[in-house]
């Protein structure tokens, strides 16, 4: 079936360090999504991205998706001790879906050292 | 708005017992999704509703597992009987027509013993 899967599974950087999470899909996605859930907490919707080659920015992340729309990247400048947690990517459970039907990877879970 | 609701927040029963999960989700949104999350396998879609109707259940583990939707404003997940691997935080999920964004509650973590 389809599946989404994320790399790396943990990642712990210095306060200032750059961190990329990458996630790949088995199938073409007609749009990919970006959720962060902080220790203890429930995943909260970032962005979506529609267009292959597609990139967006908020502040010090920056989000890709790629030319085969079946790639994604996050990418955090600098890293803050507020950007703590697990991050997460999804896709329509059938292409061309757009509501909240998601296949979620499994998460980059985010430690930043002070 | 209050967000999408869930009950109880924390739920510890014991093996054998029913246990269920409510979920208010956010007025307007037409789409309500069930997940459940552990850390062997991440978060897995259980079923969703689309106005009221049950679109996909094919991510429910087995018959143990039902969920309703009466109405708009209220869904249950139930488990009967519940077994210590039904262990996990269940999140409820609503999302409006046109708009991609899944709104998560807080979640009820389930523990089974």
């Amino acid at each position: 079936g389809q599946q989404v899967m994320q790399i790396p599974q943990y990642q712990h950087v210095q306060e200032g360090e750059d961190f990329t999470t990458y996630c790949n899909s088995s199938t073409t996605l007609s749009n990919i999504q970006w959720y962060k859930q902080r220790p203890g907490g429930h995943p909260v919707f970032l962005i979506q991205l529609v267009k292959s080659g597609e990139v967006k920015k908020q502040k010090r992340l920056t989000f890709q998706f790629g030319e085969a729309k079946k790639n994604s990247s996050l990418h955090i400048t600098a890293t803050q001790t507020t950007d703590v947690g697990t991050y997460f990517c999804a896709g329509p459970l059938y292409y061309g879906g757009s509501q909240g039907n998601l296949i979620f990877g499994k998460g980059t879970k985010l430690s930043v050292k002070p | 708005d209050a967000g999408v609701i869930q009950s109880p927040r924390h739920e510890v029963t014991e093996m054998g017992q029913e246990v269920t999960l409510r979920c208010k989700p956010i007025s307007g949104h037409d789409y309500l999704f069930w997940y459940r999350q552990t850390m062997m396998r991440g978060l897995e879609l259980l079923i969703y509703f689309n106005n009221n109707v049950p679109i996909d259940d094919s991510g429910m583990p087995e018959d143990r597992f039902s969920a309703k939707m009466p109405n708009a404003s209220f869904s249950t997940l139930k488990i009967q009987p519940s077994e210590p691997r039904d262990s996990a935080v269940y999140f409820c999920a609503s999302s409006q027509q046109g708009r991609t964004e899944a709104f998560f509650g807080q979640g009820t973590r389930l523990t089974v013993v």
